[in-house]
C-alpha cells in the first residue's frame, strides 16, 4: 500500500486566496483526520470523519475552514480566505477505527501564506 | 483544562546509552496512550500502544510504561542509534471519542 497520500507537498498562496488541500487515506481505513502542525501549539486535531461523515470538527478554527469527505477515498480540506496566520503544516491520518488503532500519516502539505 | 506535557527540550546523549521520554497528562482519562516518531519534513509514524489496563509494553529496544496513579508515561529506548535521532509525541485518548490528542514532542539526539 503507497500509504496515506497528501498534495501538494508545498503550497504558497497570498493572503485572501483559496487554498485546497488533498488527501487519499489508506484503502479500507474508515476513519479520516485532518491535524495542523505548528511549532506554537503542536499538532491540533481540525476535523474527524467516520465513514466518510463529519463526527467532530470543534477544531475547525473558523468559517474560513472546510472539509469534505465525498467518498471513502478522497477528503479536502479548503481554506477561503487564506491569511497568514493558517501557515502551517497540514496533516491528513486513516485508521481503521476501532479503539487503539494506529494512525497512518501523510507527509503533510506545508502551507505558507503571504 | 487539559493538557497533555512533553519535555520541549531536546534530549541529547551518547549512542548506546538508555534514553528516557516522558509524558504527562492532566485532567484526561485515557482509555489508552500511543507515542509516535516524527522525522524533519514527515508525518507522524506509530510505534507503540499501552492501554489503561496495562503498566508495561516493549518492542524489540522499545519500552513504554503506563502509570494511571501518575498520570505519566515514559517511553525508552535502550542501546540508542544515531538513526533512533527524531522527534516523539504520545497522544492519548479517552473512551468513547477514541480520538487522538497529541503532546508537542520531544526531540531525540543520540550522538554518535
Amino acid at each position: 500500500d503507497a500509504g496515506v497520500i497528501q498534495s501538494p507537498r508545498h503550497e504558497v498562496t497570498e493572503m485572501g486566496q483559496e487554498v485546497t488541500l488533498r488527501c487519499k487515506p489508506i484503502s479500507g481505513h474508515n476513519s479520516l483526520f485532518w491535524y495542523r502542525q505548528t511549532m506554537m501549539r503542536g499538532l491540533e486535531l481540525l476535523i474527524y470523519f467516520n465513514n466518510n461523515v463529519p463526527i467532530d470538527d470543534s477544531g475547525m478554527p473558523e468559517d474560513r475552514f472546510s472539509a469534505k469527505m465525498p467518498n471513502a477515498s478522497f477528503s479536502t480540506l479548503k481554506i477561503q480566505p487564506s491569511e497568514p496566520r493558517d501557515s502551517a503544516v497540514y496533516f491528513c491520518a486513516s485508521s481503521s477505527g476501532t479503539g487503539g488503532s494506529p494512525l497512518h500519516f501523510g507527509n503533510g502539505t506545508r502551507l505558507t501564506v503571504t | 483544562s487539559q493538557k497533555i506535557e512533553q519535555n520541549s527540550e531536546a534530549l541529547n546523549i551518547q549512542e548506546g546509552k538508555t534514553a528516557t521520554l516522558t509524558c504527562n497528562y492532566t485532567n484526561y482519562s485515557p482509555a489508552y496512550l500511543q507515542w509516535y516518531r516524527q522525522d524533519p519534513g514527515r508525518g507522524p509514524v506509530f510505534l507503540l500502544l499501552i492501554r489503561e489496563n496495562e503498566k508495561e509494553k516493549r518492542k524489540e529496544r522499545l519500552k513504554v510504561t503506563f502509570d494511571t496513579t501518575l498520570k505519566q508515561s515514559l517511553f525508552h529506548i535502550t542501546a540508542s542509534q544515531p538513526a533512533d535521532s527524531a522527534t516523539y509525541l504520545c497522544a492519548l485518548a479517552e473512551g468513547g471519542s477514541y480520538i487522538p490528542t497529541f503532546g508537542r514532542g520531544t526531540s531525540l539526539i543520540v550522538h554518535p
